[in-house]
């Protein structure tokens, strides 16, 4: 059974600064991997999608990256802004594409 | 492009009482999830609909239904509500594939009293 873990679960860091998002599966067996970010009580936004046979996607100050083999992504947001302030979820696409989710990491930028 | 429309934004219900939620898919999308989303948790999978058929379940009881329309609209039906089904519902398209990101709508705040 696939299992999706986002570490740390909270954290907050002073605004400019670079920070790192993890996230780790236990079934390398993923067609793709996507990162989300949450308002409070909004719905998802899509960031970033990796397909399985890619190592890194960019958009804008985001990069994200995917390991398979070791079951492991990573988003890296450069220069943070008080605007990044959100959760940030990642999820596991399987064959239809049917997402499995970590429980998300909450991002503070202090002004 | 309205991108995935959901509706209503809240509900408040009574235990044992049905509710419908209803999703509109990004124009150009074909297949459509559901998800529901406890508080401080990830959004966990329902199912999935491509074709006007249910392609994929998760772990929920058959209390939950569905349907999709020739427009690939769809409804999320849950009957006998529990207090345990208070969530966000979230509605997800996408192009059918693996190639193509999923798209999420604001989601439906049901409160069960």
């Amino acid at each position: 059974k696939q299992e999706v873990t986002q570490i740390p679960a909270a954290l907050s860091v002073p605004e400019g600064e670079n920070l790192v998002l993890n996230c780790s599966f236990t079934d390398s067996a993923i067609y793709n991997l996507q990162w989300f970010r949450q308002d409070p009580g909004k719905g998802l936004t899509s960031l970033l999608l990796i397909q399985s046979s890619q190592r890194e996607q960019t958009s804008g100050r985001l990069n994200a990256s995917l390991d398979k083999s070791s079951g492991r992504s990573t988003l890296y947001i450069a220069a943070s802004q008080p605007g990044d302030s959100a959760t940030y979820l990642c999820a596991v696409g399987g064959a239809t594409n049917k997402l499995i989710f970590g429980t998300g990491t909450l991002l503070a930028v202090q002004p | 492009d309205a991108g995935v429309t959901q509706s209503p934004t809240h509900l408040i219900k009574t235990r044992g009482q049905q509710v419908t939620l209803r999703c509109s898919p990004k124009s150009g999308h074909d297949t459509v999830s559901w998800y529901q989303q406890a508080l401080g948790q990830g959004p966990q999978f329902i199912f999935q609909y491509y074709e006007e058929e249910e392609r994929q379940r998760g772990n929920f009881p058959d209390r939950f239904s569905g349907h999709q329309f020739p427009n690939y609209s769809s409804e999320l039906n849950v009957n006998a509500l529990l207090l345990g089904d208070s969530a966000l519902y979230l509605c997800a398209s996408s192009m059918t594939g693996v190639d193509y990101e999923q798209y999420f709508g604001p989601g439906t705040r049901l409160t069960v009293t």
